[in-house]
């Protein structure tokens, strides 16, 4: 079975630093990644997917992430965090077009931005 | 074009009573799902329809139904509200962009909040 582990719950980031949070993945197959970003009170925006080529994807907003297979893991990143960028972040595995398109996510990481 | 939408937007009910959520989008997509939110447990998927006319369990189906109404509607009814299904509730509709892509963007609706005293 799939899962999908975000090791941290908050993460306090001061406005203009940078900012990765982590995702750590399981999937038997070649994993579909995923990261949704959720604002408060809003439903999920696609920040940025990654299914083949190159490992390193750029997103929306200036995100981007990372994909090591041998580490099990698809972090993302922003090099400078505006307060705009507080939400909550969303990992997600999947398994492309097979299976109804199942989405598997993590448990989420809530950002906080600090002036 | 809206994209996927949701009603209601909030819910309170209480033990005992039924209610359905429904979702629609108007994308032409052929697949729907419903998801519920909880805290620390991210989304967990509670039916899918990878079609009109089809309709399956996802993760966590118990003590909810779907209907597919046609192309447009995917609704999900609570038969019996308890207060474990107090949650935030999410429609989806994924863009499969091509075959040779063989993945999906899942587009959210903006979600219902239900609270079961």
């Amino acid at each position: 079975a799939q899962s999908v582990t975000q090791p941290d719950i908050h993460i306090t980031v001061s406005e203009g630093a940078s900012l990765e949070l982590r995702c750590n993945y399981s999937y038997g197959a070649t994993p579909y990644l995923f990261w949704y970003v959720q604002s408060p009170g809003q439903g999920l925006q696609l920040l940025l997917k990654y299914f083949s080529g190159d490992t390193l994807v750029q997103g929306i907003k200036g995100f981007e992430a990372e994909f090591k297979r041998s580490q099990s893991s698809f972090n993302l990143r922003k090099p400078s965090v505006h307060w705009s960028d507080a939400a909550e972040y969303f990992c997600a595995v999947g398994p492309g077009k097979a299976a109804g398109n199942k989405l598997t996510f993590g448990g989420g990481t809530r950002v906080l931005v600090k002036p | 074009n809206a994209g996927v939408t949701q009603t209601p937007k909030f819910q309170v009910l209480k033990t005992g009573q039924s209610m359905t959520l429904q979702c629609a989008q108007d994308m032409n997509h052929n697949s729907m799902y419903w998801y519920r939110q909880d805290p620390g447990m991210g989304l967990r998927l509670i039916y899918y329809s990878a079609s009109e006319g089809t309709t399956d369990k996802g993760e966590v189906p118990n003590g909810y139904n779907v209907s597919r109404l046609n192309k447009r509607e995917f609704s999900l009814r609570l038969e019996s509200a308890a207060p474990s299904q107090t949650s935030v509730y999410f429609c989806a509709s994924p863009n499969i962009p091509g075959l040779a892509e063989g993945t999906d963007t899942q587009y959210f609706g903006p979600g219902t909040r239900l609270t079961v005293l």
